[in-house]
């Protein structure tokens, strides 16, 4: 199978503590995008990439967060300093851009502050 | 901005019957995606169909179809002969175009309607 894929897929952490999730996209797609989902709630836009580029950052990616795709290929989504308030489930999703709007995602990165 | 509204939280139906997921949105753009995403209990969310604003005519995929009223701004879904297979969250989304055409990054999504469908 060759769909979107993220590591890792559950992630336990204490407050403080700084986490790093990858995503792997689908391989011919050049757009990738980072969404968080919180319990109840739809998926909300974080930051997306064409190729190496990050064209878009959501008002909710503070300076904690910090997005990379630094060769157009797989990215990565550090969050430093985490608080209880980034607990949720970090979705990545790949299309082949802009094209149809489409969107390929992933299973999802769990994140757990304690 | 836009906004998406879906005021169902959760529904459900019989095997076989037809169900309609409703959702609203906003926006002051003219040229615009709608989409309908499903997304199962711990699995990844796909696409279930798409439509492109400047069409009139509604979109279908096999048992799935919309109701695309775009002065109303309403955006329904329709599930014939439901499956066991179609319980899932299911989000309305919008995405508008880019100037020149094509798509932009950024999917805003719905609250989600939970759809059960019962044996």
């Amino acid at each position: 199978d060759t769909g979107v894929s993220q590591d890792p897929r559950h992630k336990i952490t204490k407050r403080g503590q700084n986490v790093t999730f990858r995503c792997d996209p689908i391989s011919e797609h050049n757009r990738l995008y980072w969404y968080r989902q919180t319990l109840g709630q739809g998926p909300e836009f974080l930051t997306y990439f064409q190729n190496e580029a990050q064209l878009e950052k959501s008002r909710l990616l503070s300076d904690r967060f910090s997005a990379e795709r630094p060769k157009g290929s797989f990215s990565t989504l550090e969050i430093q300093r985490t608080e209880q308030g980034d607990s949720a489930m970090y979705l990545c999703a790949s299309s082949l851009g802009p094209g149809t709007g489409e969107l390929f995602f992933g299973e999802g990165s769990r994140l757990t502050v304690l | 901005a836009q906004t998406v509204t879906q005021s169902q939280p959760e529904m459900s139906v019989q095997e076989a019957e037809t169900v309609t997921l409703s959702c609203t949105y906003d926006t002051s753009e003219s040229n615009y995606y709608l989409f309908w995403y499903k997304q199962p209990p711990s699995r990844q969310m796909i696409l279930v169909i798409r439509q492109e604003a400047y069409k009139q005519q509604n979109a279908t995929e096999n048992r799935f179809s919309v109701n695309f009223q775009k002065a109303a701004k309403s955006f329904s879904l329709k599930i014939s002969d439901s499956q066991l297979g179609d319980t899932a969250m299911y989000f309305c989304a919008f995405m508008k175009l880019q100037t020149y055409g094509g798509s932009q990054g950024n999917l805003i999504f719905g609250k989600g309607t939970k759809l059960s469908v019962k044996p």
